[in-house]
Order: C-alpha cells, then structure tokens, then sequence
C-alpha cells in the first residue's frame, strides 16, 4: 500500500497569511506514460463531507478560488493558499488515487493563530 | 446536480450485519464506479470498496475484505454495501462517493462528489 504522510499535523496561521501543508507519499505516484501525478487535495469542515480542491496535484476543481494551489511531482507534494480567510479553516487531506487501496493522509487541520 | 444520500446506519453490536444504501440522482448512475469511504469519529479518511458500473467487478481494502460486500441495483439508482461480521474498528461515518468519467474499477480518478455520509455504531 502507498502510505501518505502530511505535514504539520496542524497549523495556526494569521488572517491573510500564507499556509503551506506538505504531503509525502512513500512511492511515486507519477504515471509515467502520461506524465501525471496521482495525487489530490480535499477539504474537510466540521459536519461535512470531503471537498476536492486540486487534483493532477495541481489542477484546481471548478469553483475553488485562485488562492489554493498544489505543487509537486513524484513523491513529495505540497497545497498552499496564498491568503487564508475565515473559512479556510478545516482539516486538509492528500489523497493518492494511483492504486488500490486508494489511500490519504493523516489530515492537517488549519485554524486561526 | 448530483446528489448522494446513505442511509441505513445505526447502533449494531459486534459480530451482527448492517446494510447501508445510498441514493443516486443528478448523473447517469449506471455509467458511473462507485465507492464507499469511511471515516471513524476524529479520524483521517479510509477507502473501503469500489464497484465497476455495471456491477460485475469490485475490489475492496483488505480491513473489510471477505466481510464487507458493495453492489448495486442499476434501476433504482442505488449503491448497497452490506457489511457482515461488524467490529468495534468498523464504527465510523460511512460516505458513498463518485468519480467522474469512471465506469470501472481500474479506472483511477479522484473523488468529486461525496454524500453526508450514515454513521455506523458498532458497540455491545
């Protein structure tokens, strides 16, 4: 099974800061014949089911703002938002969609410093 | 626009069976794999199964395997797991979520739509 591993497990950040949470997964989740990476981000808020946010690992699903952006290839991942608002705040996951069992990180929660 | 709602879970006591449904509308249900997910109280999230959109292939995590069974039923619009042999570890909210552009379990997309989930309590 590919584990993934994110990091912080939480972050504290200031009302228009930046955030910035890394994910790891412990093989490459690149795709070689098409060059894509098998990795996405989801949000989750309290009493809700997950949202996806980034998937390719830096494609932005329809409707989420400019501010999230994912970066990376390969086995190291990372999902930032450029400047974080009130709601924001949420437990982030990565997901790798490479193989089966299709498998996500510990989540970080993001809250307000 | 799609629509996913479970149902079916409850309080249920070790080693008993539960069978959740869940309820598709908004997109062409019978084109489509479908999953379910699990997330335990404060927990991360964990894949449970997959089914193919014609029903005739299913994988499932190896936690569940040999216990935990997905189909579907095309004509309704309704995906089912049936989960036997219940342990304290299966307590957990349990969502049904779709893929897009996916009809069969090899086919590797992430999860765009997601249903409220029905929680599933496994204590005696």
């Amino acid at each position: 099974d590919i584990v993934m591993t994110q990091s912080p497990d939480s972050l504290a950040v200031s009302l228009g800061e930046r955030a910035t949470i890394n994910c790891r997964s412990s093989q490459s989740v690149l795709w070689s014949s098409n060059n894509k990476n098998y990795l996405a981000w989801y949000q989750q808020k309290p009493g809700q089911p997950p949202k996806l946010l980034i998937y390719w690992a830096s494609s932005r699903e329809s409707g989420v703002p400019d501010r999230f952006s994912g970066s990376g290839s390969g086995t190291d991942f990372t999902l930032t938002i450029s400047s974080l608002q009130a709601e924001d705040v949420a437990v982030y996951y990565c997901q790798q969609y490479y193989s089966d069992p299709r498998t996500f990180g510990q989540g970080t929660k993001v809250e307000f410093k | 626009q799609v629509q996913l709602v479970e149902s079916g879970g409850g309080v249920v006591q070790p080693g008993r069976s539960l069978r959740l449904s869940c309820a598709a509308s908004g997109f062409i249900f019978s084109t489509h794999a479908m999953h379910w997910v699990r997330q335990a109280p404060g927990k991360g999230l964990e894949w449970v199964a997959v089914i193919s959109s014609d029903g005739s292939d299913e994988n499932s995590a190896d936690s569940v395997k040999g216990r935990f069974s997905i189909s579907r039923d095309n004509s309704r619009n309704t995906l089912y797991l049936q989960m036997n042999s219940l342990r304290i570890e299966d307590t957990a909210l349990y969502y049904c979520a779709t893929t897009s552009d996916c009809d069969s379990t090899k086919c590797f997309r992430p999860f765009d739509n997601w249903g409220q989930g029905t929680l599933v309590t496994v204590s005696s």
